[in-house]
C-alpha cells in the first residue's frame, strides 16, 4: 500500500525551465530523500531532511533545491533543466528508530 | 567510483529453479546490506536486510549469505516464481549511530523468471 505519494507522474518540458516535484508521506516518518534514478536504474541519494537538518550530496547542482513545508512534505526544485537532469526522482521517508526506506512511485523527467 | 557493485546484470531463470544474485563492496564501514525490490513503474521496496554480525539471513524464500572478510553478499532466491521478475538493488550503509540512513546502491540486477 503507497503510504509516499509523489506528482507528478510524468513531466516533459524544454532545456531552461523550471520544474518542481511535489512528495508528501503519511507515515509519520522523521526525514525524507530525493534520489535520483538514471537510465541504467543507479539510484543515487541526492538530499536528506528532517525537522533538524537538510544533507545535501555535494554532487549535485545548485539549480537543484529542496523545499520542505512540514516534515510530511519534502518537494523539489529544479531551477533550470539540463538533457542530462533526465531520469526518474525518487521520494523516500523512514522512522529514526528504522533504516528501512519506503519509496513513492517516482517523477518520471523529460527534458528535451 | 562505484562502491557497490552487483552482478549479473539480468539473470533469466525457469520457474522452481534457485535464483542467485552477487554483490561485493569496498567500504569497509559497511554494516548494514539492504536488498530492495522494484518493478517497472514501481518505486523500490525493501525485501530483506542483513547486518555486517550475522552471515546469514533468512525470511521464507529468499536467503542473504554474507561473507565480511571477502566483502560479499548474496541473495538466493529458491522456488523463483514468475512474479520475482523484477530488478533487485543491492546497498549498504555504514553504522553511524546517528542513523542517518544514506544508503549506497548498486546497480541492480534484472531478474526474469520463465514459467
Amino acid at each position: 500500500e503507497t503510504a509516499v505519494f509523489q506528482t507528478p507522474n510524468y513531466h516533459v518540458t524544454q532545456v531552461g525551465n523550471e520544474v518542481s516535484f511535489n512528495c508528501k508521506q503519511t507515515l509519520g516518518h522523521d526525514t525524507m530523500y530525493w534520489y535520483k534514478q538514471d537510465s541504467k536504474k543507479l539510484l543515487k541519494i541526492m538530499f536528506s531532511y528532517n525537522n533538524k537538518q537538510l544533507i545535501v550530496n555535494e554532487t549535485v547542482p545548485r539549480r537543484f533545491s529542496p523545499q520542505s513545508s512540514d516534515k510530511a512534505h519534502l518537494n523539489l526544485r529544479i531551477k533550470s533543466v539540463e538533457p542530462e537532469d533526465s531520469a526518474v526522482y525518487l521520494c523516500a521517508s523512514r522512522t529514526d528508530k528504522n533504516e528501512r526506506l519506503f519509496f513513492g512511485h517516482g517523477t518520471k523527467l523529460s527534458v528535451l | 567510483q562505484q562502491q557497490v557493485r552487483q552482478s549479473p546484470q539480468s539473470l533469466t531463470v525457469w520457474e522452481g529453479e534457485t535464483a542467485i544474485l552477487n554483490c561485493s563492496y569496498e567500504n569497509s564501514a559497511f554494516d548494514y546490506f539492504p536488498w530492495y525490490q522494484q518493478f517497472p513503474g514501481e518505486g523500490p521496496a525493501l525485501l530483506i536486510a542483513i547486518r555486517s554480525v550475522s552471515d546469514k539471513k533468512e525470511d521464507g524464500r529468499f536467503t542473504i549469505f554474507f561473507n565480511k572478510r571477502e566483502k560479499k553478499l548474496s541473495l538466493h532466491i529458491t522456488d523463483s516464481q514468475p512474479g520475482d521478475s523484477a530488478t533487485y538493488f543491492c546497498a549498504a550503509s555504514p553504522y553511524t549511530g546517528a542513523n542517518t540512513g544514506k544508503l549506497t546502491f548498486g546497480h541492480g540486477t534484472i531478474l526474469r523468471v520463465h514459467p
